[in-house]
């Protein structure tokens, strides 16, 4: 298995621009969720999904789209980019129920830069 | 709300001696806590978790933790730290209506040889 992969790993974009970030897991998770990382703020919800066709927003949703058609894909899109959107990006995904439930499997994660 | 507290930015220890990295967390009900480690440019790995039982708790690459429930605390240990064990750890707990983690801050492992 692949787990948990992500595409691009670095990306610059200029304020305005928009972009999709991809997230792809080969584990047949019911549970995705996309994650960004901050110096000395840990890592944030961004949105989340229980299955397909069901998104959630999490602690820091704006300025971020999602979607999920399939099992496998919990795209990441950014429609307007602005600086403060300058970040790294970690999917992650896991079983929705039962042992295994508990531990998320994360990505190698997006480097993002907004000029 | 439910959270978790890495008091420590940084914990700096020499190989060869017991490491601990603290974490303390505020929840409703019995909590489901975990720790994470990411090495740099990595994502983040599982190492361990605590969902009930035993409050001392074996994971990965012979680290432990122990839940202390009057303390509210779950910290992380190590008897014989590592030079590889240098990684950057994370706390979280798991909201159990949402299936959402929640991570705390993060704290900075250096062990030097």
């Amino acid at each position: 298995n692949a787990g948990v992969t992500q595409t691009p790993k670095f990306q610059v974009l200029k304020t305005g621009q928009s972009m999709t970030l991809q997230c792809a897991q080969d584990m047949n998770h019911e549970y995705m969720s996309w994650y960004r990382q901050d110096p000395g703020m840990g890592l944030r919800l961004i949105h989340y999904s229980v299955g397909a066709g069901i998104t959630d927003q999490g602690e820091v949703p704006n300025g971020y789209n999602v979607s999920r058609s399939t099992t496998e894909d919990f795209p990441l899109r950014l429609l307007s980019a602005a600086p403060s959107q300058t970040s790294v990006y970690f999917c992650a995904s896991s079983y929705p129920t039962g042992e295994g439930q508990e531990t998320q499997y994360f990505g190698p994660g997006t480097r993002l830069l907004v000029l | 709300a439910q959270s978790v507290a890495q008091p420590e930015d940084q914990v700096n220890v020499a190989e060869g001696n017991p490491l601990t990295v603290k974490c303390t967390y505020s929840v409703s009900g019995n909590p489901y806590l975990f720790w994470y480690v990411q090495y740099p440019n990595r994502g983040l790995q599982f190492l361990l978790k605590y969902i009930t039982g035993d409050n001392l708790v074996k994971g990965s690459y012979g680290f432990e933790a122990e839940f202390n429930k009057s303390q509210t605390s779950f910290h992380l240990k190590k008897p014989s730290a590592l030079v590889s064990d240098s990684a950057l750890y994370f706390c979280a707990v798991r909201d159990k209506n949402t299936d959402k983690l929640i991570f705390g801050t993060g704290t900075r492992l250096q062990v030097f040889p």
